[in-house]
Order: structure tokens, then C-alpha cells, then sequence
């Protein structure tokens, strides 16, 4: 099972919008709704952000959006705040395992 | 809230176990819980390595199964990871983590075990 693809990088002025994407499979991100987003700042453990493809846990500002379209999933960071600066993995379950993405570096500008 | 604690050795040497647990707070390790282990070395992204259910059911990474335990000690309220033959590339931050309903909504703060001569 080989990692989800998203783009290494990603960037956006404070304010603005930024989206990553998540590329899989059909065994994977095509084939469930249980993609999550994970949120991890240097040092510290990965927060999951949303799950189930667009659902977010109680205490994830809105700002944060998730969507699926065929094998890729999306997630939106709207109103980019400094704070936002961190690395993003997305994860799907993928039949009795689940698989990470590659990661996106978000820098705010 | 649950809270999630590893421990274990931080230095391994090559063809040795990689030996780890993780203490449950806050929570029992019988919940409707899956118990997880991921790891991420140093600079590079996530890698699932496996959970396990209270009741024994067990799901590891193909890539890693040949290799890997995860066990539930209920007395103690921990799980465990066992990692065997371990070489270079198994050099990371070893996350212990609590996942339901399809999402890590826990995760210990991670411990680096370097695997070195």
C-alpha cells in the first residue's frame, strides 16, 4: 500500500485560502469516507482536524474544511492565521489498515 | 480525556527488539478504542504501524507485519509494541495512539528510538 500523494508545499499570505490535496486510490481515499487530516507543529504530536472526509471535531475552528472527489481528497484552510504554519497529513482507511499521505508543509507568508 | 504516555529504550542496536509501551490515563484500555502505534522518522512523514482492540484483534502494516506485536496488558491499562530484526530505517518517533471510529483522536507526545551500534 503505497503512501497518499498531496503536494510538499503550500503557501498563502494571512487572510487568504490555501488547498491541499490528498491522491489515492480506489482501495483507498476512493473506496471510503473515513479520510482524516491531521495538523502537526514542529515537535509536537500530529491533531486530527477533520475526519470523515468534511466532519470536524468539536474545538477545530471552521476555517478548516475537508471534501472528496473520486481518489482525491481536499482540505481547505481558509483565513490563513500565523498559527496555521505546520505540516499537514492526510489519512485514509484502506480496508484493515489506513495509509498516510506524503505531507504538505503550509507556510504563511 | 484520554492521555497517552510512551516509554522504552531509545537506543537499539541493528538486528535486535524494538520494545515499547504506552500507559492509558483517563481512560480505560477496555474502551471502545482501537490502540495504535505510528512512527515518523526523523523529517519525513507518518507511518501506520498497527492496532489492536482490547478484545485481541490485531491489524498491522502489510509492509511490517512480518515484524511487528502489538499487545493489551489490561491490568496494567497499556499496550505494547514489539518491533523485531530492526535496521537503520527503523530509526523514528514512535507515536502511541488511540483511534475511533476511523481517527487518531489521541496521541501520545512520541519518543525517538534510535537503532545504532
Amino acid at each position: 500500500q503505497s503512501a497518499l500523494t498531496q503536494p510538499p508545499s503550500a503557501s498563502g499570505s494571512p487572510g487568504q485560502s490555501v488547498t491541499i490535496s490528498c491522491t489515492g486510490t480506489s482501495s483507498d481515499v476512493g473506496g471510503y469516507n473515513y479520510v482524516s487530516w491531521y495538523q502537526q507543529h514542529p515537535g509536537k504530536a500530529p491533531k486530527v482536524l477533520i475526519y470523515e472526509v468534511s466532519k470536524r471535531p468539536s474545538g477545530v475552528p471552521d476555517r478548516f474544511s475537508g471534501s472528496k472527489s473520486g481518489n482525491t481528497a481536499s482540505l481547505t484552510v481558509s483565513g490563513l492565521q500565523a498559527e496555521d504554519e505546520a505540516d499537514y497529513y492526510c489519512s485514509s482507511y484502506a480496508g484493515a489498515l489506513y495509509v498516510f499521505g506524503t505531507g504538505t508543509k503550509v507556510t504563511v507568508l | 480525556q484520554v492521555q497517552l504516555q510512551e516509554s522504552g529504550p531509545g537506543l537499539v542496536k541493528p538486528s535486535g527488539t524494538l520494545s515499547l509501551t504506552c500507559a492509558v490515563s483517563g481512560g480505560s484500555i477496555s474502551s471502545n478504542n482501537w490502540w495504535s502505534w505510528v512512527r515518523q522518522p526523523p523529517g519525513k512523514g507518518l507511518e501506520w504501524i498497527g492496532e489492536m482492540y482490547h478484545s485481541g484483534l490485531t491489524k498491522y502494516n502489510p509492509s511490517l507485519e512480518s515484524r511487528v506485536t502489538i499487545s493489551v496488558d489490561k491490568s496494567q491499562n497499556q499496550f505494547s509494541l514489539n518491533l523485531s530484526s530492526v535496521t537503520a530505517a527503523d530509526t523514528a518517533v514512535y507515536y502511541c495512539a488511540a483511534t475511533s471510529w476511523y481517527r487518531i483522536d489521541y496521541w501520545g507526545q512520541g519518543t525517538l528510538v534510535t537503532v545504532s551500534s
